[in-house]
């Protein structure tokens, strides 16, 4: 299994483009989420997916949006960058097994950089 | 909605020391607290979790205590290596599923 696999790995934007960040999963999770972590803070949820076709927003989806149109891949997109976007994202996922969530697996992450 | 805290923000400490951070949440319905581990530049990894119906957990030279009464949770680690050197994140989440709340990290340096 390749667990979760983030695309790009680095990006830069000029304020006002627009870019998906993809995140695909192969280990058949129903959970998926993306984070952002900016420099010397912890994590920030930015939307969840409990399933394909279900998304809602986490603490901080302004400016961001998401689709879940099958189990495997949850692109987060941003349509006008702007630079409090900057950022490392990390995409993340997660099963459940009876009534025991199982452990965040994590992406790589995206280090993006709006200029 | 949940709020987690985390200190100290940098701990350092030679190799072989103990070493404890400290996290306090502030939604007592949450239930779940994992501790995660991320190397620069790397990703977060989960080194450790606790669930509310537990008050410790041991795996080797780590550690986690869960005070529900006040609300606060340590993650203690013994006998420090070098290699124990890394940011420390705490997190709590009161969902059937993980919307984890994060500390802001701790960065633990484990001096030779």
């Amino acid at each position: 299994n390749a667990g979760v696999t983030q695309t790009p790995k680095f990006r830069i934007l000029k304020i006002g483009q627009s870019m998906t960040l993809q995140c695909a999963q192969d280990m058949n999770h129903n959970y998926m989420y993306w984070y952002r972590q900016d420099p010397g803070m912890g994590l920030k949820l930015i939307y969840y997916s409990v399933g394909a076709g279900i998304t809602d927003k986490g603490e901080v989806p302004n400016g961001y949006n998401v689709s879940r149109s099958t189990t495997e891949d949850f692109p987060l997109r941003l349509e006008l960058a702007a630079p409090s976007q900057t950022s490392v994202y990390f995409c993340a996922s997660s099963s459940l097994t009876g009534n025991s969530n199982s452990p965040l697996h994590f992406g790589n992450g995206t280090r993006l950089t709006v200029t | 909605g949940e709020n987690v805290e985390q200190h100290p923000s940098t701990l350092s400490v030679q190799e072989g020391d103990s070493a404890v951070i400290k996290c306090t949440y502030s939604d007592s319905a949450s239930n779940y607290f994992p501790w995660y581990k991320q190397e620069l530049g790397k990703r977060p990894q989960l080194i450790i979790d606790i669930r509310s119906n537990v008050g410790e957990k041991k795996d080797q030279r780590i550690a986690v205590t869960l005070n529900k009464t006040a609300k606060h949770f340590s993650l203690h680690i013994t006998e420090t290596q070098p290699e124990d050197s890394a940011v420390y994140f705490c997190a709590a989440s009161n969902t059937g599923f993980q919307k984890l709340v994060f500390g802001t990290g701790t960065r633990l340096l484990v001096s030779p």
